[in-house]
């Protein structure tokens, strides 16, 4: 089974700021089939990216992912206030799963 | 606007059976588009998908998880449920119920339920 490595455990920004979030996986990734998800607290998670690259419904395109085969990143170009908050990856090829352990954006 | 709302205990005893029921509002569990997923996450920790279900009655589970999951759907009521025997401590966790598309791969979730805490514990 793949397994998704995410880098950094946690990022301090400010806002205004580029964020760049990593995911690794194990093997390379079927037709480049990873979402990102963003969690706030007490919330379920909100698809953010799929297909590695295409953005959900009404992501604004200040986020935006790029990779392929086993590298993938997320980018949050100007981070506003409302984008700290925790990030997952997830393949989702071969089943729907596995995810990533997240990534914690947090104000510097 | 489709809504997913879970529920069910949210105390359950170590060796007894966890048991949940999402009901789907604004959406027909009948469609051939989509598949519903259980997808839970310890409290601090990660998510981990359970299994998910189509309309037809088709289920698919997390290799990890087969031996103590069972999921059913209703669509003359619009729910879906889940069942997790033995649980132990490390069954604790936020469970969430969410859809994801039917297609000839696996698709993102795209709507979830807010989720519901169930903890282990005598």
């Amino acid at each position: 089974e793949i397994v998704l490595t995410q880098s950094p455990g946690t990022l301090s920004l400010s806002p205004g700021e580029r964020a760049t979030l990593s995911c690794r996986a194990s093997q390379s990734v079927t037709s480049n089939y990873l979402a990102w998800y963003q969690q706030k607290p007490g919330q379920p998670p909100r698809l953010l990216i799929y297909g590695a690259s295409k953005r959900a419904t009404g992501i604004p395109d200040r986020l935006s992912g790029s990779g392929s085969g086993t590298d993938f990143t997320l980018t949050i170009s100007r981070l506003e206030p409302e984008d700290f908050a925790v990030y997952y990856c997830q393949h989702y090829g071969s089943s729907p799963g596995p995810f990533g352990q997240g990534t914690k954006l947090e104000i510097k | 606007q489709l809504q997913l709302q879970e529920s069910g205990p949210g105390l359950v005893k170590p060796s007894e059976t966890l048991s949940l029921t999402c009901i789907v509002f604004g959406g027909s569990l009948s469609s051939d588009s989509y598949f519903w997923g259980w997808i839970r996450q310890p409290p601090g920790k990660g998510l981990e998908w359970i299994g998910s279900i189509y309309y037809n009655g088709s289920t698919y589970y997390n290799a990890s998880l087969k031996s103590r999951v069972t999921m059913s759907a209703d669509t003359s009521t619009n729910h879906f449920s889940l069942s997790l025997t033995s649980v132990t401590a490390a069954d604790t966790a936020i469970y969430y119920c969410a859809r994801h598309r039917h297609s000839n791969t696996w698709s993102p979730f795209d709507y979830w339920g807010q989720g519901t805490l169930v903890t282990v514990s005598s």
